[in-house]
Formats: C-alpha cells, sequence, structure tokens
C-alpha cells in the first residue's frame, strides 16, 4: 500500500527553528510537496523537490532524499502565523497526490 | 480575482437527501479534482478530471459522481447522503505544467444527519 508518515503534532518557540519530517513508501515518484493550511482555511502550496537536495525559499527550506523515502521542512526565525498544519505530499506513478495527515505546528511564544 | 470558489460554504443535510457541491475556477486549468478531509486522515481524493469532457475515480468515489462539461465548473454530486461522507469538502485544480501544484478552493462543510 501506500504510506505517508509524519509527525501528528510538533511544539516550537517563537524566533526558533523547528524541521518537519516526512517518510513516504508509494508506487512510483514524480515529486513531493508541502502545504501549509490554517485552521478552517484551505491547503497553500509552499515547496516542490523532485531531485535529491535542499530547495530553499525565503524562511522555508525543504530537504529530499529520494533512497531513504524520506523528506523534512525547515522553518527558520519561526512567527506566530507560522502556527498550522503542514502537510506532506507525494506524487505517485499515476501523477496523483497521495496525502500525509499533516502536522500541526503550534507556537509558542 | 483569479482562484477557484466553492459553494455553499457549510450546508447541513437530511441523510438521504441529493446534494450537489459547486466548484469554479478562472484560471483556465486543465486538471481538477475533488478531496474529503477528516480528522486524522490526509486529504483522499474523491474525483478528478483531466480536461473538460473526461473524468476519473480517486482512492473514495463510491457515493459521490462528477461532471466537467466546461474547463470551468467541476460539480461533486452525492446522490443519496450518508452519515459517513459528513465532511469538509475541497476542490482543487492545476495547470498540467511542471510541478503542476493544487490550487484549492475554501472549501466546503458537509454534515449529513
Amino acid at each position: 500500500g501506500q504510506n505517508i508518515d509524519q509527525p501528528t503534532e510538533m511544539t516550537a518557540t517563537e524566533g526558533a527553528i523547528v524541521q518537519i519530517n516526512c517518510t513516504y513508501q508509494t508506487s512510483g515518484f514524480n515529486g513531493l510537496f508541502w502545504y501549509q493550511q490554517h485552521a478552517g482555511e484551505a491547503p497553500t502550496f509552499l515547496s516542490y523537490n523532485v531531485l535529491d537536495g535542499l530547495e530553499e525559499k525565503g524562511r522555508f527550506s525543504s530537504f529530499l532524499s529520494r533512497s531513504k523515502g524520506y523528506s523534512y521542512l525547515l522553518l527558520k526565525e519561526l512567527q506566530m502565523k507560522d502556527s498550522a498544519s503542514y502537510l506532506c505530499a507525494v506524487k505517485d506513478s499515476n501523477y496523483q497526490l497521495i496525502w500525509g495527515a499533516g502536522t500541526k505546528l503550534i507556537i509558542k511564544p | 480575482i483569479a482562484g477557484i470558489t466553492q459553494a455553499p460554504t457549510s450546508q447541513i443535510l437530511a441523510a438521504g437527501r441529493r446534494m450537489t457541491l459547486r466548484c469554479t475556477q478562472d484560471m483556465r486549468h486543465n486538471a481538477m479534482y475533488w478531496y474529503r478531509q477528516d480528522l486524522g486522515l490526509g486529504l483522499r481524493l474523491i474525483h478528478y478530471s483531466n480536461t473538460a469532457g473526461t473524468t476519473g475515480k480517486g482512492e473514495v468515489p463510491d457515493g459521490y459522481s462528477v461532471s466537467r462539461a466546461n474547463t470551468d465548473d467541476f460539480p461533486l454530486t452525492l446522490a443519496s447522503a450518508v452519515p459517513s461522507q459528513t465532511s469538509v469538502y475541497f476542490c482543487a485544480s492545476s495547470d498540467g505544467g511542471d510541478p503542476n501544484e493544487q490550487f484549492f478552493g475554501p472549501g466546503t462543510r458537509l454534515t449529513v444527519l
């Protein structure tokens, strides 16, 4: 079967750095996405990795290791507005997205 | 303003009733999707359409139907609602290019009693 695993919840302090991990087992791999979803709102696109390595975009970076079936999202200089759920999704061999359940990130002052 | 709209925002429905959730996008995206999101579970694909006139089944299609008569609209119909269809429903679209990220509508919160 296909499986995406993420921690259910994480807590971090404003101004700090947090790493959210995602491991996957899917039928094929055609890219990995990270989305942000604030409570009661729609998911919004954060990043995309298709090759191994680190993609940096401002305070957010995303890393991929295809051989390990592993990705992480790194958030730096945390702000209160970063409190949200972070969803990992893998594009499988049929080019459909398989979604993890999401990691709820709580930021404390 | 370009984007995706969904209607209604929320709905309470009696079991056995028929319901259509509406989704419209003005970005001229080829592909559209319907997901449901339940607490503790990832987004699950119900149906999708790669282009106008075609549709396909996702992971959880039973009890749902869709049509894609034109590029902009992708309605989702529950023929006879059941309580297990209580969920938040998201419509999304993508342009088919690389990386083909999906853009989501605001969602419809549906409660079936």
